[in-house]
C-alpha cells in the first residue's frame, strides 16, 4: 500500500498569514496514463470532506484561489496564501493512483 | 447538481452485517469513467477507503477489509450499496459514500454494539 505522510500534523496560524501542508508518498504517484492522482481534501468540524485540489494542482470548482497545490512524484504541498477563519479544519491528502486508495493522517489547521 | 445520500441502520450488533445504501442524483453511476466508493471515519480519527465501483461494473476493495466487504449496484435506482459482514466495535464509524473524490454524502454514523 502507498503510505502518505503529512507534516505538520497540527498547524496554528494567524489570520491573514500563509499556511503550508506537506504530503510525502512512499512511492511515486505517477499513473501509467501519465497523470498524478493526488488530491487535497478539507474537512470542517462536523462536516464531510470536501475536495479542494485534484491531480496535484487543479483547483476544484468553487474553491477559492487562495488554495493552491504543487509538487511531483512523491512530494506535494498545499498552500493557503492568506488564512481565513472558515479555513479551520482538518486537511487530508489522498491518492487514487493505485489501489488501495489511501489518505494522509490529516493536518489540523487552527487559528492562533 | 450532484447529490449523494447514505441510508441504513445506525446501530448494528456485533457479528451481524452492516448494510448501507447510497442514493445518487445528478449523475449516473453506471456511466462514465468514475469511481463511486465508500469511505469511513472512526470517531475522532482519519479517513479509510473501503472500496468502490468503477464504470458501474468492476469493484475494488481495501485488502484489510476485502474478506468482509461487498459493494453492489442497482442501476434502476441509481444506487450503490455496501455490506460489511461480521462487524465488531472496531467498525464503528461515520460511513461516507462518494464520487471519488469530487462529491461526498453527508455521512451516516454506524455504531456496533449489543
Amino acid at each position: 500500500d502507498i503510505v502518505l505522510t503529512q507534516t505538520p500534523l497540527s498547524s496554528p496560524v494567524i489570520l491573514g498569514q500563509p499556511a503550508s501542508i506537506s504530503c510525502r508518498s512512499s512511492q511515486s504517484l505517477v499513473h501509467s496514463d501519465g497523470n498524478t492522482y493526488l488530491s487535497w481534501l478539507q474537512q470542517r468540524p462536523g462536516q464531510p470532506p470536501r475536495l479542494l485540489v485534484y491531480r496535484v494542482s487543479d483547483r476544484f470548482s468553487g474553491v477559492p484561489d487562495r488554495f493552491s497545490g504543487s509538487g511531483a512524484g512523491t512530494d506535494f504541498t498545499l498552500k493557503i496564501s492568506r488564512v481565513e477563519a472558515e479555513d479551520v479544519g482538518v486537511y487530508y491528502c489522498m491518492q487514487v493512483t493505485q489501489f488501495p486508495f489511501t489518505f494522509g493522517q490529516g493536518t489540523r489547521l487552527e487559528i492562533q | 447538481q450532484l447529490h449523494l445520500q447514505e441510508s441504513g441502520p445506525g446501530l448494528v450488533k456485533p457479528s451481524e452485517t452492516l448494510s448501507l445504501t447510497c442514493t445518487v442524483s445528478g449523475a449516473s453511476i453506471s456511466s462514465g469513467d468514475y469511481h463511486w466508493g465508500w469511505i469511513r471515519q472512526p470517531p475522532g480519527k482519519g479517513l479509510e477507503w473501503i472500496g468502490n465501483l468503477y464504470n458501474g461494473v468492476s469493484t475494488s476493495y481495501n485488502p484489510s477489509l476485502q474478506s468482509r466487504v461487498t459493494i453492489s449496484i442497482d442501476t434502476s435506482k441509481n444506487q450503490f450499496s455496501l455490506k460489511l459482514y461480521s462487524v465488531t466495535a472496531a467498525d464503528t464509524a461515520v460511513y461516507y459514500c462518494a464520487k471519488i473524490a469530487t462529491g461526498w454524502g453527508q455521512g451516516t454514523l454506524v455504531t456496533v454494539s449489543s
